[in-house]
This record gives C-alpha cells, structure tokens and sequence, in this order.
C-alpha cells in the first residue's frame, strides 16, 4: 500500500455538473500528478503540480483544473461535466519533478450520467 | 512523438512457467522506461524502471526487464509465474518535455493458471 489517499472512492454526477475530486500525497512527497483511466486504456496525464504550481499539462481542456496545497495534497476539478469525463481518476506523488518512481492512490471511479 | 506499444491485450501462462509481457517503446532521445502493476480496484503500483546502465533490470516480486536498443523493446519477464501475479500490467515511457509525466500503453492482462 502506498500512502497516497484519494477520495472519495466512488462519484455519480449528471452531465453538466461541476466534481472536485481529493488527493492526499505519500509524507515527504512534493510533487503530485494527476492521471486519467477510461476503461480498457492506460492511464493518461492530465497536469503535474510541485510546490503549488503547476509545471506540466497533458492534453485536457481548460475546464480540467487543479490545486495543490501547502501540505502538498491536492485537488482536481471538472467543470461542465461530458459523458466521456467517465473513468479512473488516479492521483500519484513523488518525490521531485525529475524521474522518480510514482506512487499511485486506488483513485476515484466517476461516473457521469 | 513519444508512445509505448503494449501488442497483446492478454498473455496466459501457467503457473510454473517463465512469462514475458511485451513493450515496445518510440522516442527521439534517451528513453526512461517503467513497468507498472494494477490490480483489481487498486492504483498502479511501481515494478521497476530503466534510466541508464545494465539492460536488465531487476524490480520488484521476482520481475524483470530487458532493456533491448535496437529493437526499441522493454519487455517484462519472470522466471515462474505465481497465480497472484495475475493482473494488468503497463509499460510506460517518460515524457521528454522535462517533467515527470508518464506515457502509458494501453495495458496487458495476465493470466496465470493453475
């Protein structure tokens, strides 16, 4: 088990919708990156923060947003909820921004209807 | 463009058996090379990574990979299969844009039977 949290585990919205979903990095981990899993497929990066800034983004549309915090933990929004939006939502932490191992959460199944 | 290419969606093994998972990797530079386990309802867990130096990596629960240039491979081997390595297995390159971000395949399921 690692000790990244996400919560909440499971997430039903309608279409429209705004969700805020949680993250609470492993201890000593600065760095936490956000990743999404639609059924059947790998995980795809959304965005990257350390220390409270973001410093990468993937290829998902503005409504797509995040904050990290001082204690490193860290939020992802969705605005405008799409059907497509419906997967694994997967928070990993590391150590740095360089070439560390991940460390992923169990992540948040959202399903929008 | 960076990418992984994962060509089985599923490899069957019987326990006992030496198993291999393929991986084959695109990249301009150097690549970074990762093997991420997911079992059911769980994140990704780390196995091992390919930075530079010796071709085979040893990571963890027995696996290992091999780090093959020429062919742009990385496949993922274990001696014997266990029953509890079944799970779906992801090969992942490092993003060359200078930040940790992971490119994944599309994943591979293994079976191993009893």
């Amino acid at each position: 088990e690692t000790g990244v949290t996400q919560s909440p585990t499971h997430l039903i919205k309608t279409r429209g919708q705004q969700v805020t979903l949680r993250c609470s990095s492993q201890s000593g981990h600065n760095t936490v990156s956000w990743y999404q899993q639609a059924l059947g497929q790998g995980p795809q990066f959304i965005f990257q923060y350390y220390r409270e800034e973001e410093n990468g983004r993937g290829n998902f549309p503005p409504r797509f947003s995040g904050l990290q915090f001082p204690n490193y933990s860290s939020e992802l929004n969705v605005n405008a909820l799409e059907l497509d939006d419906s997967a694994l939502y997967l928070c990993a932490s590391s150590s740095g921004a360089g070439v560390e191992k991940l460390f992923f959460g169990s992540g948040t199944q959202l399903s929008v209807l | 463009a960076q990418s992984v290419a994962q060509p089985e969606d599923q490899v069957n093994v019987a326990e006992g058996n030496p198993l291999t998972v393929k991986c084959t990797y695109s990249v301009s530079g150097n690549p970074y090379l990762f093997w991420y386990v997911q079992y059911p309802n769980r994140g990704l867990q780390f196995l091992l990574k390919y930075i530079t130096g010796d071709n085979l990596v040893k990571g963890s629960y027995g696996f290992e990979a091999e780090f093959n240039k020429s062919q742009t491979s990385f496949h993922l081997k274990k001696p014997s299969a266990l029953v509890s390595d079944s799970a779906l297995y992801f090969c992942a390159v490092r993003d060359e844009g200078g930040y940790n971000k992971l490119i994944f395949g599309a994943g591979t399921r293994l079976a191993v039977h009893p």
